[in-house]
């Protein structure tokens, strides 16, 4: 059982909109802003999508977008391609200096 | 260009160790700290500890505390993992990952290709 909750999958046409939704506690989603969202492809080590909760490394596309609100934090794919379909995980550091994963999210592009 | 690139795949017997190494190119190793992760099969991802490149201080996760080793070489600028008294349940590919800078440890910018450790009974 992961310690971050998220829907086991999200599904979109191309050019809609999808959000992740991911749960945790006080003890790390709601308490910092300290979470990160990474997409993996198959086969593939995961990227960074978001850190910070609203941040897009350099370079990244803004279709990504991130926000937070109490324990719960969120991924928005607005746009949506082709070569999004990926799990998305998101991550929080937790107050017991440990990170904590999410599930994943499968997402698929109809 | 950013490179952590690890050892290759390892097949085990239960009760036996492994070492798993990841080698930087292309950063300052002292500027950033390096976490593990691992995968288990059709699974998702299961944080497992970090290491302070600069001071060598270590947190692991309680499910493999007691059994995880994480030592860097900053003569080389490697990263290895060591985990003892393996199990099945210890088959998944390995993957480290640095953080974004030093002491930001909840963002892991640049990872590694992985490397499968299989356990067998």
């Amino acid at each position: 059982q992961s310690a971050l909750t998220q829907p086991a999958s999200v599904s979109g046409a191309p050019g809609q909109s999808i959000t992740i939704f991911c749960t945790g506690t006080s003890s790390d989603v709601g308490g910092s802003d300290y979470v990160s969202w990474y997409q993996q492809h198959p086969g593939r080590a995961p990227k960074l999508m978001i850190f910070g909760v609203y941040n897009r490394p350099s370079g990244l596309s803004n279709r990504f977008s991130g926000s937070k609100s109490g324990n719960t934090a969120s991924l928005t794919i607005s746009g949506l391609q082709a070569d999004d379909e990926a799990d998305y995980y998101c991550s929080s550091y937790t107050s017991a200096k440990s990170l904590a994963f999410g599930g994943g999210t499968k997402v698929t592009v109809l | 260009q950013v490179q952590l690139v690890q050892s290759r795949s390892e097949a085990k017997e239960a009760g036996a160790s492994v070492r798993v190494s990841c080698q930087t190119s292309g950063m300052t190793f002292l500027n950033h700290d390096i976490t593990w992760v691992r995968q288990a099969p059709g699974q998702g991802l299961e944080w497992m500890g970090w290491i302070g490149t600069i001071s060598g201080k270590t947190e692991y996760a309680q499910k493999v505390q007691g059994r995880v080793t994480m030592t860097t070489d900053t003569s080389t600028n490697t990263a290895y993992m060591d985990l003892r008294s393996l199990t099945f349940d210890d088959t998944a590919v390995y993957i480290c990952a640095r953080s974004f800078s030093s002491g930001r440890l909840d963002v892991l910018d640049i990872w590694g290709q992985g490397t499968m450790v299989t356990v067998s009974s």
